[in-house]
């Protein structure tokens, strides 16, 4: 079965800072897709980012970016010019790619991560 | 567009009760998915429905959870009886699958509490 682990519960940045979100994750298949959610105080959750496994250009959006290392089995968040709307929960997710059959679409997500940002 | 949308916000409830919960999906989005998050733990997956049937209904945790899904439109889940364990954040998503690749999109979730 995969398995995320987030390792950091929480995390504090100041503004205008970059921080980094660590995320592993444990599987046996070569396919899949990671993802980054974010969820404010409140609010609900809204993704962030994602990659495709098979993709070894990290993906890129606006002032997020992940550093995918698919041998480590590793994907983390990084955050440039943080900024005080960045606070939130961060959750690193798994998802198996349906050339692997299986329910098509359920995510598998870590502890998450609480971010603080200071201003 | 409305997003997904969870009612009620929050629940207080004895043990030994019954809550329902409510999810209206996006307009149009075929797939609706529930998942729990226990204070601390992860995000767990619940069940998806493809329309009005359940695709995979693996993460129940027992037969004290119902869900069901009227004319493929919103979702129930109703727990009965509610017990001290049952107390978490229970999110839906919804999605229009399209090939392999799509985006769930959650809702804000609700809290429950059992006492």
């Amino acid at each position: 079965a995969q398995t995320v682990t987030q390792s950091q519960p929480e995390m504090s940045v100041q503004e205008a800072e970059t921080v980094t979100l660590s995320c592993t994750y444990d599987t046996s298949e070569s396919d899949y897709y990671l993802f980054w959610y974010k969820q404010p105080p409140s609010r609900q959750m809204i993704l962030v980012i994602r990659q495709e496994a098979y993709k070894q250009q990290n993906a890129t959006e606006n002032r997020f970016s992940v550093n995918f290392q698919k041998a480590a089995k590793s994907f983390s968040l990084k955050i440039s010019d943080s900024q005080l709307g960045d606070a939130a929960m961060y959750f690193c997710a798994y998802r198996r790619s349906q050339n692997y059959g299986g329910s098509q679409g359920n995510l598998i997500f870590g502890k998450g991560t609480k971010l603080s940002v200071k201003p | 567009e409305a997003g997904v949308t969870q009612f009620p916000s929050h629940s207080v409830i004895e043990k030994g009760q019954t809550v329902t919960l409510r999810c209206d999906p996006i307009s149009g989005h075929d797939n609706l998915y529930w998942y729990r998050r226990v204070m601390g733990k992860e995000i767990k997956f619940l069940l998806h429905f493809v329309k009005e049937s359940k695709q995979d209904e693996s993460g129940m945790p027992n037969n004290r959870f119902l869900a069901e899904r009227t004319g493929g439109t919103y979702s129930t889940l109703k727990v009965q009886p509610a017990e001290l364990e049952d107390s978490g954040v229970y999110f839906c998503a919804s999605s229009q699958y399209t090939g392999d690749w799509f985006e769930q999109y959650f809702g804000p979730g609700t809290r429950l509490t059992v006492t």
